[in-house]
């Protein structure tokens, strides 16, 4: 089973602020999800990655499949930024076809 | 499009009672789950399903039941409702293309169980 370990935990920053979340995993793959949980709840996908890096708006993801490891970045962070950041894998190097296993979350808190 | 329906948002069970919980997509994505979570525990996969006909268990299959009758939906039956079942249950569906996996997902069924 592919383990995925996030750190940190909890992140507090200051408005404009550089952010780095950090996402393990265990088992080699071909992709990874990045994910963004709401304060009320709803979930939505961030990014999909298979190799180098990605980019939209203020978040950049990158990730180094040989080394196992993906980060998300939030430049210039906003109060609304604030929210639960998830990396979710397949349990192995096929495509998930619905089957995802989840890290524990980050939970961002941008103070203005 | 509605995208990924769940119903309802929320629901208070008795021990021993049994429900349904609702899903249902309308972007004809081939590959749908059923996820609940847990405070600490993050996402964990109930069952999932690559297509009408066919579903599979994820990590925590035990009380719950799935079908999968029609593209569209996906129901998530819990058959005797125990206080262990009281979570935050996610919807989502998704497909491939050379692009990569695309998901969507449900606004979540906040349940409990007394």
């Amino acid at each position: 089973k592919n383990e995925v370990e996030q750190s940190p935990q909890n992140l507090t920053a200051q408005e404009g602020e550089f952010i780095t979340i950090n996402c393990s995993y265990s088992v080699g793959i071909s992709a990874l999800h990045w994910l963004q949980q709401h304060p009320g709840g709803g979930i939505v996908s961030l990014f999909m990655l298979s190799s180098g890096k990605k980019k939209h708006g203020r978040l950049i993801a990158t990730i180094n499949i040989q080394e196992k490891h993906s980060s998300l970045h939030i430049t210039a962070s906003h109060p609304r930024d604030s929210a639960v950041y998830i990396c979710a894998v397949p349990p192995n190097y096929g495509g998930s076809q619905g089957n995802l296993i989840f890290g524990k979350g980050t939970k961002l808190s941008v103070k203005p | 499009n509605a995208g990924v329906t769940q119903t309802p948002k929320f629901q208070v069970l008795k021990t021993g009672q049994s429900m349904t919980l609702q899903c249902a997509q309308d972007m004809n994505h081939e590959y749908m789950s059923w996820y609940r979570q847990d405070p600490g525990m993050g996402l964990r996969l109930i069952h999932y399903s690559v297509g009408a006909g066919i579903t599979d268990q994820g990590e925590v299959p035990n009380g719950y039941n799935v079908s999968r009758s029609t593209t569209e939906d996906f129901p998530l039956r819990l058959l005797s409702a125990a206080p262990s079942q009281t979570s935050v249950y996610f919807c989502a569906s998704s497909y491939s293309d050379s692009f990569g996996e695309k998901l969507f997902f449900g606004s979540g069924t906040q349940l409990s169980v007394l």
